[in-house]
């Protein structure tokens, strides 16, 4: 199967740890993308990759968030001091254009 | 407000019965898509629309693009158990760059 892919598929830490995720996207896909759901909403945008290059951010991602893409390739989403808030599923999806973005199966995240 | 409105929230048939879901923007669309979500899983494209006016069917589903591209509506024939999940729509905008912005969902009950 060469779709998107997310590790870890479940994380449960303390608050105030920091926990870093990793996405592979679908190997031809230029484009990345990180989400986060939270219970009852849908998929809310974080951020976006084209190649290596981060080119959108959304004012969710507080400065407690970094994401990287440092090939153009995988991309890791790295969140610091973890609140209770940050609790949700991380999804990534990937695509060679925007129309159409591919989904992996998500991290959900749990911060006690 | 949000962006996109989807109706209804929540829905429970019986199998066979047929169903509609709708999605409504108060901007215009550049591209909608509609996936399915399972729990514990990441959305799963369904299908992409373009064209305003547009129809497309994957076999028991029917999708529909307003003539202006600010609407659309998911119609399922002869529900089977296996249609549950969730159901969200998303689209692409002019004014907001790559990102996919998401409907709540509806969440789709289909009893045996």
């Amino acid at each position: 199967d060469t779709g998107v892919s997310q590790d870890p598929r479940h994380k449960i830490t303390k608050r105030g740890q920091n926990v870093t995720f990793r996405c592979d996207p679908i190997s031809e896909h230029n484009r990345l993308y990180w989400y986060r759901q939270t219970l009852g909403q849908g998929p809310e945008f974080l951020t976006y990759f084209q190649n290596e290059a981060q080119l959108e951010k959304s004012r969710l991602l507080s400065d407690r968030f970094s994401a990287e893409r440092p090939k153009g390739s995988f991309s890791t989403l790295e969140i610091q001091r973890t609140e209770q808030g940050d609790s949700a599923m991380y999804l990534c999806a990937s695509s060679r254009e925007p129309n159409e973005q591919f989904f992996g199966p998500g991290t959900r995240l749990t911060v006690l | 407000t949000q962006l996109l409105e989807q109706s209804p929230q929540f829905l429970s048939i019986q199998e066979g019965e047929n169903l509609t879901v709708y999605c409504n923007s108060s901007s215009v669309f550049s591209s909608l898509q509609w996936y399915r979500q399972e729990p514990g899983e990441g959305p799963v494209l369904l299908v992409t629309v373009v064209t305003g006016g547009e129809v497309k069917k994957l076999k028991r589903l029917t999708f529909q693009f307003g003539d202006a591209r600010k609407d659309s509506s998911l119609h399922i024939t002869a529900a089977q158990t296996g249609d549950t999940g969730l159901y969200l729509c998303a689209g692409t905008f002019m004014e907001y760059g790559n990102k996919l912005v998401f409907g709540a969902g509806t969440i789709l009950r289909v009893k045996s």
